[in-house]
């Protein structure tokens, strides 16, 4: 089965700190690719990252990184001095060719609120 | 603008009625995706369509379905709405596979009264 958890409900932050999003994944398939995708108050899911099971380089743009280590299944994003336009929810998300990538799960999602 | 088309934006209607959600993909893309997502559910993958054929179904009740157009738009039908229908209802499309994520529309708003 394939399934991500994104056990942090609610993030508050004051704006400037660094905060770090948990993802944890689970899938039988050795060939996956992870997602995460940012939804801002406007509702619209924006892409952000792609990463497949192969790459686990850590990827960083600008005041995001991400880090991804298959030996934990943990796909983990952080975002540094953060800034109140980063307030949205951000999903976590997985595909793998067991299922031909016909279906991304979405974690539940982390709300995150930076305070200015 | 993501490339994906979703209309309406927004959509009041009673309990017992029907309705259709139309969405057209970014251009050259052939598959299009459905979720729902809800305060409770998070975002439920409802149904996949490739190139006007029905590719994957998800968490789809026998009330909804869905389809695929030649000009590869597609719609997805709502009947015998129920309040727990309320959601927004989001429309993805990708080239062939889901390999480099999805392009997600701005999604349509139902309420369910």
């Amino acid at each position: 089965a394939q399934k991500v958890t994104q056990a942090q409900t609610e993030i508050s932050v004051v704006e400037k700190e660094d905060v770090t999003l948990d993802c944890v994944y689970e899938t039988r398939d050795t060939t996956y690719y992870l997602f995460w995708y940012k939804q801002p108050p406007s509702g619209e899911l924006v892409f952000l990252i792609r990463r497949n099971s192969f790459d686990e380089q850590n990827e960083i743009s600008g005041r995001y990184s991400w880090n991804f280590q298959k030996s934990t299944s943990s796909f983990n994003f952080t975002i540094t001095a953060s800034q109140v336009v980063d307030s949205a929810v951000y999903f976590c998300a997985l595909s793998s060719r067991l299922y031909n990538n016909n279906d991304m799960r979405f974690g539940a999602g982390t709300r995150l609120t930076v305070k200015p | 603008d993501s490339g994906v088309t979703q209309t309406p934006k927004h959509l009041i209607t009673a309990t017992g009625q029907r309705v259709t959600l139309r969405c057209s993909p970014r251009s050259g893309d052939l598959s299009v995706y459905w979720y729902q997502q809800s305060l409770d559910q998070g975002l439920q993958f409802l149904i996949q369509y490739y190139n006007g054929e029905e590719r994957a179904k998800g968490n789809i009740l026998e009330r909804f379905s869905a389809q695929q157009f030649p000009d590869l738009h597609s719609e997805l039908n709502l009947s015998s709405l129920e309040l727990g229908d309320s959601a927004l209802y989001f429309c993805a499309s990708s080239q062939r596979t889901g390999d480099y994520g999805y392009t997600f529309g701005s999604g349509t708003r139902l309420t369910v009264v």
